[in-house]
């Protein structure tokens, strides 16, 4: 267990519906990041906060996918009108960020999405 | 749980014997480098890390090696366990300063009795 949390651990939905997922991370952690990962493959980096400013967002989130951490603490990603191409393990990850240095970044279990 | 890599290369080791799992990076400017394990149904998790600014770095039971010339990471587990049994993907951090991982596709290390 890193201490990242993650809710729920896996999610059914039909196609169309919304989904939205939970991340706990590190209390002292000041960035937070959203990966995903299809099976067979690597986590591919979806979008990172820092504190409670969204960062940078990678061209793989769609228009459908958004992603917040209104306190700096927690943060949810919402995916809208899912399609069975979303099926996937959405991943979240924390680390501490210095100044002059960065850490690693300790990953969740995952949410393990399956569109039907 | 479900699979991580059902299509991954697959390195078999006996167990007690020594593992070395490769990695060919992408990006000539990443500074820094990690190795995490991943079981089925969980999430990776941290092995050891190297910064560019070193060849070798060892930890408990493993050493990662950066060959920055070609671009290559090894991990080095000694004394395979069957505990050990995982994926193993490397990450590298592409310059830019946000620290968003770039990972390999992976290798499915199986430790045989």
């Amino acid at each position: 267990d890193t201490g990242v949390s993650q809710n729920p651990r896996h999610k059914i939905t039909k196609r169309g519906q919304n989904v939205t997922f939970r991340c706990d991370p590190i209390s002292e952690h000041n960035r937070l990041y959203w990966y995903r990962q299809t099976l067979g493959q690597g986590p591919e980096f979806l979008t990172y906060f820092q504190n409670e400013a969204q960062l940078e967002k990678s061209r793989l989130l769609s228009d459908r996918f958004s992603a917040e951490r209104p306190k700096g603490s927690f943060s949810t990603l919402e995916i809208q009108r899912t399609e069975q191409g979303d099926s996937a393990m959405y991943l979240c990850a924390s680390s501490r960020v210095q100044t002059s240095r960065n850490y690693e970044q300790y990953f969740g279990p995952g949410t393990r999405l399956t569109v039907t | 749980g479900e699979s991580v890599g059902l299509h991954l290369p697959t390195l078999s080791v006996q167990e007690g014997d020594n593992s070395i799992i490769n990695c060919a990076y992408s990006n000539s400017a990443s500074d820094y480098f990690i190795w995490y394990k991943q079981e089925s149904g969980k999430g990776p998790q941290f092995i050891i890390d190297i910064r560019s600014n070193m060849d070798k770095r060892q930890g408990q039971r493993v050493t990662v090696l950066l060959n920055k010339t070609v671009k290559h990471l090894s991990l080095q587990i000694a004394a395979t366990q069957p505990g050990d049994s995982a994926v193993y993907f490397c990450a590298e951090n592409p310059p830019a300063g946000t620290y968003k991982y770039i990972f390999g596709t992976g290798t499915r290390l199986k430790v045989l009795a």
